[in-house]
């Protein structure tokens, strides 16, 4: 089976402007969940989809959004740009919702100027 | 409030010798433990996991331990190889929720 795909691998925004990412789970997955990695900060819960339901929500503000398609595939969106959201972000995806072993993408590098 | 803490953030072993990474937490509800190990500009890779009704799992050069009573959780890599170089990070669930991740331990296993 083919594993979790992102797109794109890397990105460059300046502040104020929007991102989208796109997440493609394992065949058969409908759990993803994303993570946005920032040194020293290790793995930082976003948010949690199943059967295009979003099941939990991590602490980050109202600018970070996401959807999931009748596909499995995900979406996250990033409003108004912050320096601060310059980071790894990375989808995980598994067989069921609170599934417990999750499987990651190789993640989008997202570079804010 | 960090829930899951690793406070070695680098650990340095000799190829051959034992490899020990720690993680501690505190929520007692957690019920599922994992291990992932990430390389640079990769996605972090599972490991291994353990249920809170067992104090061991073993696959190959990889055993996780968990002690409830400490809350305590510890990765044995034996014997340690120059490939397993990469950070590795400990994870926590509780049954219906969502993971939570530990800040990570950079292993260094000099050849």
């Amino acid at each position: 089976k083919a594993g979790v795909t992102q797109t794109p691998r890397y990105l460059i925004k300046t502040r104020g402007q929007q991102v989208t990412l796109s997440c493609s789970p394992i065949s058969g997955h409908r759990s993803v969940s994303w993570y946005q990695q920032t040194p020293g900060q290790g793995l930082q819960f976003l948010f949690e989809y199943f059967s295009e339901t979003q099941r939990n929500k991590g602490n980050f503000p109202g600018r970070f959004s996401g959807r999931q398609f009748s596909n499995s595939r995900s979406e996250m969106n990033v409003s108004t740009l912050e320096l601060g959201d310059s980071a790894l972000y990375l989808c995980a995806s598994g067989e069921r919702a609170y599934t417990d072993t999750q499987y990651f993408g190789p993640g989008t590098r997202l570079t804010v100027l | 409030d960090q829930q899951v803490k690793q406070n070695s953030p680098s650990l340095s072993v000799q190829e051959g010798r034992i490899s020990i990474l720690n993680c501690d937490y505190t929520n007692s509800m957690f019920d599922y433990f994992l291990w992932y190990k990430k390389y640079p500009a990769e996605g972090p890779t599972f490991l291994i996991s353990i249920s809170s009704i067992k104090d061991k799992n073993e696959d190959g050069r990889f055993t996780v331990f968990l002690n409830k009573s400490a809350k305590h959780l510890s990765l044995h890599i034996v014997p340690s190889q120059p490939g397993d170089s990469a950070v590795y990070f400990c994870a926590a669930r509780v049954s219906g929720s969502r993971l939570t991740f530990g800040e990570g331990t950079q292993l260094t296993v000099n050849p």
